[in-house]
């Protein structure tokens, strides 16, 4: 596998379903991210990890819980999710310089979520 | 505030057009990265180009050139001879800057530009 894998790809979940969605970079990265691409919606940024620890929250509901267990692999476990919830989730990497420059993200090809 | 537009939402050419999809950005920073990304229908998006605020050299990488202009805040981004292939959602984004809430590397996205070639 190379540069940003996901999955599952689509995903049809009821609102008392849990799923989680998976993430994982092969490109050698210390940073990475969820990001919420809704129709006609810029992307939203939800969380981000720069070596494995949780630098960036934007104000997501509890009901997205994410999970970084290593530099190379990021979780989305999702649980009573909303029909407003349904949209296309995408995981991104990148190489974080202390103080350097900001490096490319680099992405994945989405989980496509629906929610009934 | 750091913002991105991209003033088109959609733009339909006929295949071997040449197209230029437009981006202006607002920042105070003096050192950012400018950054564009191609989303085909597949969902993934696809980088194609960073650019440092230093470097106002436009460049050309195949049908693809790019036109930084700091004065007028704008990176545009023109595709020649246009293909069927080259159908997509683009976007343009902005780094925020480093420091700002505590994390790194985060991008502002503008709403991208859907463009249609038709054969």
């Amino acid at each position: 596998e190379t540069g940003v894998t996901q999955t599952p790809r689509h995903l049809v979940m009821g609102m008392t379903n849990k799923k989680s969605l998976k993430c994982e970079q092969h490109l050698g990265h210390n940073a990475m991210y969820w990001y919420k691409q809704s129709a006609k919606k810029p992307l939203e940024l939800m969380f981000v990890y720069s070596l494995e620890e949780r630098v960036e929250n934007n104000s997501v509901p509890s009901r997205f819980s994410p999970e970084c267990p290593n530099s190379s692999h990021l979780f989305l476990h999702l649980h009573t999710l909303q029909p407003e919830d349904s949209a296309l989730y995408l995981c991104a990497s990148s190489q974080d310089r202390v103080g350097g420059t900001t490096d490319t993200q680099y992405f994945g090809p989405g989980t496509r979520l629906t929610v009934l | 505030a750091q913002k991105v537009t991209q003033a088109q939402t959609e733009i339909s050419v006929v295949e071997k057009e040449d197209v230029t999809l437009d981006c202006v950005y607002e920042t105070r920073d003096t050192t950012y990265y400018l950054f564009w990304y191609k989303q085909p229908p597949s969902g993934e998006l696809v980088f194609l180009i960073r650019r440092n605020s230093f470097d106002e050299q436009n460049e050309i990488s195949g049908r693809y050139s790019w036109n930084f202009q700091k004065s007028t805040s704008s990176f545009n981004f023109t595709i020649t001879a246009s293909q069927v292939v080259d159908s997509a959602v683009y976007f343009c984004a902005l780094s925020e800057p480093r420091g700002y809430g505590g994390a790194t590397n985060k991008l502002i996205f503008g709403t991208g530009t859907l463009l249609a070639v038709q054969p």
